[in-house]
């Protein structure tokens, strides 16, 4: 499969926990996206990377996030003190950069179902 | 920001008529508008999308149609089959600040009755 992959599928932490999400983007893709989508919702943009060099960050994004790329290829999300507001899924997707009118497009990741209790 | 507002949140049709959704968007730069189909506890995945330089685009049952002036771009599907029961996003490519990304509406369940 040579899609965007996330790991875990699916986490249950308890309340003040911290949790950490995993994305591998599509191979040959530059560009890398995080959002949070709630039940109910459309997708809600949280950063944004372009290699390794994080471009971009949502009002969404507190102090409690964290999101890396260490070497502009897989990234990670770290939510730590987490609440229960933070119960969502988190999405990662990917594109090949360039600009908008040279074909870019987003590819979705499966998501990573975050569950605070 | 930009924004995205899309209409209606739900949309109950027959099996084989038409279903139309639509969004407007704010930002007059924007120049990338792509439609994604969500099926519960799925990724989104991508449709069908129209650049700014293009007025409307067909692949097969699905159709998007875009309106410059006025901001607007709807997603028409024909002769819908129950497959096509999903959430439909509409989503709008902004660029400001060094960066850029897209903004999605709230979404549209679209439900097919049999």
């Amino acid at each position: 499969d040579t899609g965007v992959s996330q790991d875990p599928r699916h986490k249950i932490t308890k309340r003040g926990q911290n949790v950490t999400f995993r994305c591998d983007p599509i191979s040959e893709h530059n560009r890398l996206y995080w959002y949070r989508q709630t039940l109910g919702q459309g997708p809600e943009f949280l950063t944004y990377f372009q290699n390794e060099a994080q471009l971009e960050k949502s009002r969404l994004l507190s102090d409690r996030f964290s999101a890396e790329r260490p070497k502009g290829s897989f990234s990670t999300l770290e939510i730590q003190r987490t609440e229960q507001g933070d119960s969502a899924m988190y999405l990662c997707a990917s594109s090949s950069g360039g600009t908008v009118h040279s074909g870019n497009t987003i590819y979705f990741g499966e998501g990573s179902w975050l569950t605070v209790v | 920001g930009e924004n995205v507002e899309q209409h209606p949140s739900t949309l109950s049709v027959q099996e084989g008529d038409s279903a139309v959704i639509k969004c407007t968007y704010s930002d007059s730069a924007s120049n990338y508008f792509p439609w994604y189909k969500q099926e519960l506890g799925k990724r989104p995945q991508l449709i069908i999308d129209i650049r700014s330089n293009v007025g409307e685009k067909k692949d097969q049952r699905i159709a998007v149609t875009l309106n410059k002036t006025a901001k607007h771009f709807s997603l028409h599907i024909t002769e819908t089959q129950p497959e096509d029961s999903a959430v439909y996003f509409c989503a709008a490519w902004y660029s400001g600040g060094g960066a850029d990304g897209l903004t999605f509406g709230k979404g549209t369940h679209l439900i097919i009755q049999p």
